[in-house]
């Protein structure tokens, strides 16, 4: 059974605090790793990993893959209260039919 | 470009009653379609996927079925809600066998079971 655990479940920062959410896998098959921003309704995406090692960046996030160990990083720095959601980690595997497994996400809380 | 619709936004159902969710994919063909369900605000668990019309497969028994009557249309159902289908539902569409940025999801069914 494919596996995805996230931590912490919850953490609570001020702006301008640097934040690590981690993501370790347990998938069949694993093609690649996606990160997703929730906030009110439906997640938006953030990055999609493939290689290991190789460092995804969008402005102050940033997110890095290790195959071997199985796991995944996301950074946030220079934290901003609209930063506030769940962080979603997906690995993607399986079947050609792209089924992503999540795992339970981290409630990110930057008051100002 | 490619959108999502999916509704009602929100549903308050008695227990017993049955459960009809649409969702709909404009701008594209032969989508793979997912529906979701998200517990309390944590992780999603996948309900139903389909790479097709009338090809349906299900990740977890349970008291739902999915239909797919048209290519773009992926319907979740239910005959008989229990307290314990209560829940955010979502749809999702990814392109067939791209390597693409991950699913596209809809806005999201909030549904209560009272």
């Amino acid at each position: 059974e494919d596996k995805v655990v996230q931590s912490p479940l919850s953490l609570v920062v001020h702006e301008g605090d640097t934040v690590t959410l981690n993501c370790s896998y347990e998938v069949t098959n694993f093609r690649s790793l996606l990160w997703y921003k929730q906030e009110k309704k439906a997640p938006t995406f953030l990055f999609m990993l493939t290689s290991s090692g190789i460092e995804k960046k969008s402005g102050r996030l940033s997110s890095i893959l290790d195959k071997k160990e199985l796991f995944s990083i996301l950074n946030i720095t220079a934290t901003q209260t609209g930063d506030s959601a769940i962080y979603l980690c997906a690995p993607a595997g399986g079947t050609s039919y792209g089924k992503l497994t999540f795992g339970q996400g981290t409630i990110l809380t930057v008051h100002p | 470009s490619q959108t999502i619709h999916q509704w009602p936004a929100t549903l308050v159902q008695p227990v017993g009653s049955p459960l009809s969710l649409e969702c709909t994919v404009e701008g594209t063909s032969n989508p793979n379609l997912y529906w979701y369900r998200q517990a309390a605000g944590r992780g999603l668990q996948l309900l139903f996927y389909s790479v097709g019309i009338g090809q349906i497969s299900s990740e977890v028994p349970q008291n739902l079925s999915a239909s797919r009557p048209q290519d773009r249309q992926f319907i979740l159902s239910s005959k008989k809600l229990l307290l314990s289908d209560s829940g955010f539902y979502l749809c999702a569409w990814r392109e067939a066998g791209v390597r693409s940025r991950g699913y596209t999801f809809g806005s999201g069914t909030r549904l209560t079971v009272v």
